[in-house]
């Protein structure tokens, strides 16, 4: 069975453009987080889809990170404008309904450089 | 407010020689405390779990933690390291009400020594 597979592993772009993240679940999970760490800082909780629907967005930083999950499947993470801050690696996890998120499998993240 | 704090960023240790990575945390309600570690390459993996009950916990691997509520403490340890134990370590803390967020720390690189 595939795991959480994050794309790209690896984004290098310049302050002002657009940039999007992509998770593709686990197959049946319906819980679906994302999650960034940003360099030397901890890894912090950005939101939480149930199924295609917003359980929790309390940790998106501004309006310029936007998150969909069209059909309840994959997941993007959409940055515009980009900024230097943005800087930092953004893990997906997902685990089944019914189960927390210390019960989700992780991805490997996206290391997104913007320079 | 809530944090866990990992005092350690960077520990180095020999192969074959024990570990004991440490972890402190903040939080007002009864803790759910968990140890993640991120191999390189690798996702974020649960490596144990406590809950309630015996306060020393056994994990995969064959870590163990040990939770100390005076202390609010929650060290991680391994009798002998391998290694393919060099990896980033992060201790995290969630609500027992299950809202579905958990707090990590900013966690510790782990270097073996051949």
């Amino acid at each position: 069975e595939a795991g959480v597979t994050q794309f790209p592993s690896h984004s290098v772009i310049e302050k002002g453009q657009t940039v999007t993240l992509r998770c593709d679940p686990i197959s049946g999970h319906d819980n679906l987080y994302w999650y960034r760490r940003v360099m030397g800082k901890e890894i912090k909780f950005l939101l939480h889809f149930v199924k295609e629907s917003k359980q929790d967005e309390s940790g998106m930083p501004n309006n310029r990170f936007l998150a969909e999950r069209t059909g309840g499947t994959y997941s993007t993470l959409k940055v515009q404008p980009a900024e230097l801050e943005d800087s930092g690696v953004y893990f997906c996890a997902s685990s089944p309904l019914g189960q927390g998120v210390w019960e989700a499998f992780f991805g490997q993240g996206t290391r997104l450089t913007v320079v | 407010a809530q944090s866990v704090t990992q005092p350690d960023i960077h520990i180095t240790v020999s192969e074959g020689a024990s570990l004991e990575l440490r972890c402190n945390y903040s939080y007002g309600a009864t803790p759910y405390l968990f140890w993640y570690v991120q191999s390189p390459g690798q996702g974020l993996q649960l490596l144990l779990k406590y809950f309630s009950g015996d306060t020393l916990v056994q994990g995969i691997k064959g870590f163990e933690a040990e939770f100390k509520r005076s202390q609010s403490s929650f060290n991680l340890r391994k009798p002998s390291v391998h290694w393919s134990d060099a990896a980033e370590y992060f201790c995290a803390v969630g609500a027992m009400n299950r809202d579905d967020k958990i707090i990590f720390g900013k966690g510790t690189r782990l270097h073996i020594l051949p």
